[in-house]
């Protein structure tokens, strides 16, 4: 089935870590991804993982996989006021130009 | 500067009217495609060209039509068969339309009722 799921929303404190996590249900994605939406814009492309690899690290953002869990996350170091938005994890499948995206996850950062 | 724009910001409809949202792309993208943003929800595709002159439904094409006369411009018209437009909507592109391709977004166009 076609199902990918975040929580809702996330507070954090300036120079924490932020951790965002995303559950998916289709065993046979290719690629997953991390959008970022800033208030009333579009989605901004963050990074995005092979799904035959276990993490990849960009500057502040470390992507975890766990395969067997279909589990997904993102990591942000020293989170920064200006990261307060929506993140989105989607996914994609061999075979389709389909993306599933998830419900989006509201991060705030406290000051 | 490569990108995608969306025209307009904002946009207002009134009862049992049509209306049509704007997209251009300048990054010689073949796929395009139309999502439909809802508070707390996910993004869901309303309808996808990979080509000219070709289109697709997506999981929520009633109420919409999308013509694909250029390559560059992938304009979405909102019926007044869609009961509920009220909505953020969002162009987006990619190179071929191929699996796994990364997608580009507009800044989107928001719709309102009056």
């Amino acid at each position: 089935g076609e199902d990918v799921e975040q929580s809702l929303f996330l507070s954090v404190r300036e120079g924490d870590s932020s951790v965002i996590n995303c559950t998916y249900t289709d065993s046979s994605s290719t690629y997953l991804y991390w959008y970022k939406q800033e208030p009333g814009a579009g989605l901004q492309l963050l990074t995005y993982i092979f799904s035959n690899m276990d993490m990849k690290q960009d500057q502040r953002l470390t992507v975890l996989l766990n395969k067997k869990d279909k589990h997904l996350s993102l990591r942000i170091a020293d989170t920064q006021t200006g990261d307060s938005a929506i993140y989105f994890c989607a996914e994609t499948y061999s075979g389709t130009y389909k993306y599933i995206f998830g419900t989006g996850t509201r991060l705030k950062v406290l000051a | 500067d490569g990108g995608i724009t969306q025209s307009p910001k904002y946009l207002f409809r009134k009862e049992g009217q049509n209306v049509t949202l704007s997209c251009e792309q300048n990054l010689n993208h073949d796929a395009m495609y139309w999502y439909r943003q809802d508070p707390g929800q996910g993004l869901r595709l309303i309808y996808y060209s990979q080509i000219v002159n070709d289109f697709q439904k997506g999981d929520i094409a009633e109420g919409y039509s999308v013509s694909r006369e250029k390559k560059e411009s992938f304009p979405l018209t909102v019926t007044s068969a869609q009961k509920n437009p009220t909505a953020f909507y969002l162009c987006a592109s990619s190179i071929e339309g191929g699996p796994s391709e990364t997608q580009y977004f507009g800044p989107g166009t928001r719709l309102l009722v009056l």
